[in-house]
């Protein structure tokens, strides 16, 4: 079993629906990521969570909002899903005691498809 | 503002060995990362300089000079799985990384 997981691994839906990814994690680790990846362009971070009761915005916040249920638990939501929200998510951990690294731990990734 | 390059796709030889290059600009330095990523599969880490010089890792080594802004992932022995994406990232003075687009390694026989 992945110690990152995310769900769904594909979703299809309309502009305008609210959409939620989830991910959880068994490697214990108190930071977590949401990213998103589109052809051409590097890794962009959404939001990111250094423990449970901390969110921080990323470079591209606009349109999401997330909540850590639980320090194995981050969700990403998009209220009201546009088109250009078309790609590929991952969610990633990192443990603050290997910080002289910065190894990220990804999941297997969200492919979202907005029509 | 902040920017990774490297090229967008190379061809190599099974067997062979191949250079991927990476420049950056970026405020401030805390290290460089090489990752690789499977097509529609999730990046997987392969290494992190944060000293000049070259670090050596089985098959891959990765090199950084500060000073140029540059690095670079030398793969040797190329395989046939060695076909992927392989990307390059930063991480600022905040501490935040910055990703350049990724290079596509295609391996031929």
């Amino acid at each position: 079993d992945a110690d990152v997981t995310q769900t769904p691994r594909n979703r299809i839906t309309k502009t305008g629906k609210r959409i939620m990814l989830e991910c959880s994690q068994t490697k214990g680790h108190d930071r977590m990521y949401w990213y998103r990846q589109d052809p051409g362009l590097g890794l962009r971070l959404i939001y990111y969570s250094f423990d449970v009761k901390d969110i921080n915005k990323g470079e591209i916040s606009d349109g999401y909002s997330v909540s850590r249920q639980a320090q194995a638990k981050f969700s990403l939501s998009l209220e009201s899903a546009i088109p250009n929200q078309t790609a590929l998510y991952f969610c990633a951990t990192s443990d603050p005691e290997q910080e002289n690294t910065g190894e990220l731990f990804f999941g297997e990734g969200s492919r979202l498809t907005v029509l | 503002g902040q920017n990774i390059d490297q090229p967008t796709e190379m061809t190599a030889t099974e067997g062979a060995i191949v250079q991927i290059n990476c420049t950056y600009q970026t405020s401030g330095f805390n290290g460089l990362f090489w990752y690789q990523q499977h097509a529609g599969e999730a990046p997987t880490f392969l290494s992190y300089n944060v000293l000049d010089g070259l670090e050596e890792k089985g098959r891959f080594s990765s090199f950084l000079s500060r000073s140029k802004g540059y690095s670079y992932l030398l793969l040797k022995e190329l395989q046939m799985k060695d076909s992927a994406s392989y990307l390059c990232a930063v991480k600022d003075s905040n501490y935040q990384l910055i990703w350049g687009a990724g290079t596509k390694l295609i391996i031929k026989p």
